[in-house]
């Protein structure tokens, strides 16, 4: 199976922030990772898929990058609405698997 | 727009059996693979299953081979699964999402239905 670690596991930042979540696999497999935002009580929310392709409807302010093994979700200019739990997601390989998830919370 | 609808989620003892369904409207369902992803209360995602297009493959995560079944009706859009030999570890809200198969990620997910295991 391919593991996939988020870093952090949460942190505090402030409306504004520019901020960026690591998730590195135990393998590499290209550039099959989507990221997903959810909210307390609610599903997940597909942001961006392919590492980097921002999903339709999905604020600019943010980004996805890498392969390989190491990929990292950037928002720029955090919004009140952006305090949430990202998970990353590797879609290359059965079975298919998630990082822990980034839990951002509001300093 | 799509809708992911999921039900059948309650209460089932260990041991029990439940059968979870979702429907999909708004999507051309018959076209993609469908998955079931769960989320144990305060924990991260788990994948469980996934089915394609036309039923032919299925896969499991480990922590429920042989004791769960997906299927799926495309003359109905509807996903289903099948929980049996339940564990107070299977306790948790079931979200039906499309995709996961075909190098695709979950493009739309339901609400999410709970099943909670205990006696």
């Amino acid at each position: 199976a391919i593991w996939m670690t988020q870093s952090p596991s949460s942190f505090s930042a402030s409306t504004g922030d520019r901020v960026t979540i690591t998730c590195r696999a135990s393998q590499g497999f290209s550039s099959y990772l989507a990221w997903y935002q959810q909210k307390p009580g609610k599903a997940p929310k597909l942001l961006i898929s392919a590492a980097s392709t921002l999903q339709t409807g999905v604020p600019s302010r943010f980004s996805g990058s890498g392969s390989g093994t190491d990929f990292t979700l950037t928002i720029n200019g955090l919004q009140s609405e952006d305090f949430a739990t990202y998970y990353c997601q590797q879609y290359y390989a059965y079975p298919l698997t998630f990082g822990g998830g980034t839990k951002v919370e509001i300093k | 727009e799509v809708q992911v609808l999921e039900s059948g989620g309650g209460l089932a003892q260990p041991g029990g059996s439940l059968r979870l369904s979702c429907a999909v409207s708004g999507f051309t369902f018959d076209n993609y693979a469908m998955t079931w992803v769960r989320q144990a209360p305060g924990k991260g995602l788990e994948w469980v299953s996934t089915i394609s297009d036309t039923s032919v493959k299925t896969w499991y995560a480990d922590s429920v081979k042989g004791r769960f079944t997906i299927s799926r009706d495309n003359s109905k859009k509807t996903l289903y699964l099948q929980l049996n030999s339940l564990r107070a570890e299977d306790t948790a809200v079931y979200f039906c999402a499309t995709g996961g198969g075909n190098f695709r990620p979950f493009d739309y997910w339901g609400q999410g239905t709970l099943v909670t295991v205990s006696s």
